[in-house]
């Protein structure tokens, strides 16, 4: 049973360096988010899809960060110019769509990012 | 979104029950309660989630007020593995749901 997986799991950049996340969600899930957490906090939403139609976006998604998932499949996590504030983990996390919206949500492992 | 208020940390013995309270005044009643947990560096996972009644699975027990103001997720017999942030979260069932509202959650430590 393949979970949800997520690459890299660590990465190390300097201030105003791009980087790009990717996620794997579990198959023949339709639903993929994006979630941020940084030290001591519960994670929060950035932003989610069904299939490849990005549906809602955080107001902490800023015009830095970008997101797609353009065969309904992985998602990538671009974000450009990055700051130190973006230093956080970045976890994403699939589900599958039921009739009456109850669903559960599989999450990554994670990718951690640390901008210097 | 419908807050909930749980309390930062709690310890408990090896082996023996725990009982994680969530308080959720302004719920709503097509609010689902949902638990999810975080072991250390792992992603959150799902526990449990109920409306009314009280629920049960393997990893745990779930049981809602009857004026489903607050509930309590129960861990019969906590092992060390159990040690993790436990996150009680409120979510629409009206099919409009989408994301999850982490709150802080409970940090659960467990001594042998």
């Amino acid at each position: 049973d393949t979970g949800v997986s997520q690459n890299p799991r660590h990465k190390i950049t300097k201030r105003g360096q791009n980087v790009t996340f990717r996620c794997d969600p579990i198959s023949e899930h339709n639903r993929l988010y994006w979630y941020r957490q940084t030290l001591g906090q519960g994670p929060e939403f950035l932003t989610y899809f069904q299939n490849e139609a990005q549906l809602e976006k955080s107001r902490l998604l800023s015009d830095r960060f970008s997101a797609e998932r353009p065969k309904g499949s992985f998602s990538t996590l671009e974000i450009q110019r990055t700051e130190q504030g973006d230093s956080a983990m970045y976890l994403c996390a699939s589900s599958r769509l039921w009739r009456g919206g109850l669903e559960t949500q599989y999450f990554g492992p994670g990718t951690r990012l640390l901008v210097l | 979104d419908a807050k909930t208020t749980q309390p930062n940390s709690m310890e408990s013995n090896e082996e023996e029950p725990v009982h994680l309270p969530c308080n959720h005044s302004t719920i709503s009643g097509t609010d689902y309660i949902h638990w999810y947990r975080q072991l250390p560096s792992q992603g959150p996972e799902y526990v449990i989630h109920g409306l009314t009644s009280n629920v049960n699975n393997r990893m745990a027990s779930l049981a809602i007020a009857e004026d489903r103001k607050s509930s309590t997720l129960i861990l019969h017999r906590a092992t060390l593995r159990d040690a993790a942030v436990y996150y009680c979260i409120l979510r629409d069932n009206t099919g409009t749901a989408s994301k999850l509202t982490f709150g802080t959650g409970t940090r659960l430590q467990v001594t042998l």
